[in-house]
């Protein structure tokens, strides 16, 4: 798999704010995932869209993937201080053994 | 409680030291793998096993030592380390290396301190 792109590198809001974080990519993609990270954690998967799906929601997240532009946002809404937390995207192409590459992911800082 | 559980959690050593890292995962899945992250830098895979063989190895050095006895178990055995191996190692698993949809559940990390 390759690695995605995330921007911005980081990123303060208020406590009720949305906040939106872009990834990019270079090469087609079958599905594209967004993991969150807590300081000094391992990853949590928060929500996959899949190639053929434009948007996809789930609770306060709203994940949108344009494969033209080959980039993805994901939309945190009415965000909290629990949101605190880095946000990676893995753009996953399937080619044999493709483990998921990060990159250095958007470093999301909400303020109560 | 994603599954996967590391240990120790936090692991200070010397330079002449031998430890291991351990991961344990309860999901059936038959790939595992090891990350490396260091502070500012992007999350690094180390390894890859799937069905207990190794079929990824990122060019790391040989002080680091990855051992999988069951599609269960995850082993990186440690020795003569440098103090800029100290970073979080992330444990994650799938349920088969390149197929579904690549989800990875990761453990919560060892935090290795190399004095």
């Amino acid at each position: 798999s390759q690695q995605g792109e995330e921007d911005p590198q980081a990123l303060s809001i208020q406590e009720g704010e949305n906040a939106t974080m872009n990834c990019s990519y270079k090469t087609s993609i079958n599905n594209l995932q967004w993991y969150r990270q807590n300081s000094g954690r391992g990853l949590v998967h928060l929500i996959l869209i899949r190639s053929n799906e434009r948007e996809k929601h789930s609770g306060r997240l709203r994940v949108t993937l344009d494969t033209s532009k080959k980039s993805s946002s994901l939309l945190i809404t009415a965000s909290r201080a629990a949101d605190t937390a880095s946000y990676f995207c893995a753009p996953v192409r399937w080619s044999g053994n493709t483990p998921l590459v990060f990159g250095k992911g958007t470093r999301l800082s909400v303020i109560a | 409680e994603t599954g996967v559980t590391q240990t120790p959690r936090h692991l200070v050593m010397g330079m002449t030291n031998k430890k291991s890292l351990k991961c344990e995962q309860h999901l059936g899945h038959n790939a595992m793998y090891w990350y490396k992250q260091s502070a500012k830098k992007p999350l690094e895979l180390m390894f890859v096993y799937s069905l207990e063989e190794r079929v990824e190895n990122n060019s790391v050095p040989s002080r680091f030592s990855p051992e999988c006895p069951n599609s269960s178990h995850l082993f990186l055995h440690l020795h003569t380390l440098q103090p800029e191996d100290s970073a979080l190692y992330l444990c994650a698993s799938s349920p088969l290396a390149g197929v579904g949809t690549g989800e990875l559940f990761f453990g919560e990390g060892s935090r290795l301190t190399v004095l």
